[in-house]
């Protein structure tokens, strides 16, 4: 079956400081690559994507490093603040967009003051 | 532009009732997926619709189905409830489903 491996489940970082994520897929048809962050009874809200062609994308103080070769991407969150603590989701997609997005199981983040 | 908006946001029904939620797209977009999040599976694709048409069905069973009108808007049927259905139901648009998907907020079902 197809899956998308998250790790951290949940991180504590401090005011400032970096806020790493991680994920792992084993399905090498994924070309795709989105991060989501979800507030509590909110939707989840696209952040940044990626495709498999790049192997860094930076959009303000988030940036997706991917590992082709490793099938690993992840997510820096740079000077973090307490307004990014939500819970974060990567998820992987194939089969040119009609498939749907497959999701890891989300990271807790919370950023101390 | 408006988002994804999802009626009703709320719902509670009873084991063995049925169920029928709406989501309407972001003008323009004529795609939208179905998914259900839960604490213990997290967040799960149930189905995709294009230009009226289901392209692409997750692992879920034939109680869930859905269907998408001309103005792209979508509903997602329930029935037979059972109570692991219990979850928050997110729709999803795209301009044609090879883009990037926009979240709605989401109808938080209960079922007792």
């Amino acid at each position: 079956q197809q899956q998308v491996k998250q790790s951290p489940q949940s991180l504590i970082v401090q005011k400032g400081g970096i806020s790493i994520i991680n994920c792992a897929y084993e399905n090498t048809a994924f070309d795709y690559f989105p991060w989501y962050q979800q507030f509590p009874g909110k939707g989840p809200a696209l952040l940044i994507a990626i495709r498999p062609d790049v192997s860094e994308k930076k959009e303000g103080r988030f940036t997706i490093s991917f590992n082709k070769s490793a099938k690993q991407f992840s997510l820096h969150i740079m000077d973090s603040q307490p307004g990014d603590s939500a819970t974060y989701f990567c998820a992987a997609r194939s089969g040119g967009g009609a498939d749907g997005l497959t999701f890891g199981k989300g990271t807790h983040l919370i950023i101390q003051p | 532009k408006a988002g994804v908006t999802q009626t009703p946001r709320y719902l509670i029904k009873t084991r063995g009732q049925q169920v029928t939620l709406s989501c309407s797209p972001i003008s323009g977009h004529r795609s939208v997926s179905w998914y259900q999040q839960t604490p213990g599976q997290g967040l799960q694709f149930l189905f995709e619709y294009f230009s009226e048409t289901q392209r692409n069905k997750g692992n879920f069973p034939g109680r869930f189905s859905g269907r998408q009108f001309s103005n792209s808007r979508s509903e997602m049927n329930v029935s037979t409830l059972e109570l692991g259905d219990s979850a928050l139901y997110l729709c999803a648009s795209s301009l044609s489903g090879h883009n990037e998907q926009f979240f709605g907020p989401g109808t938080r079902l209960t079922v007792l």
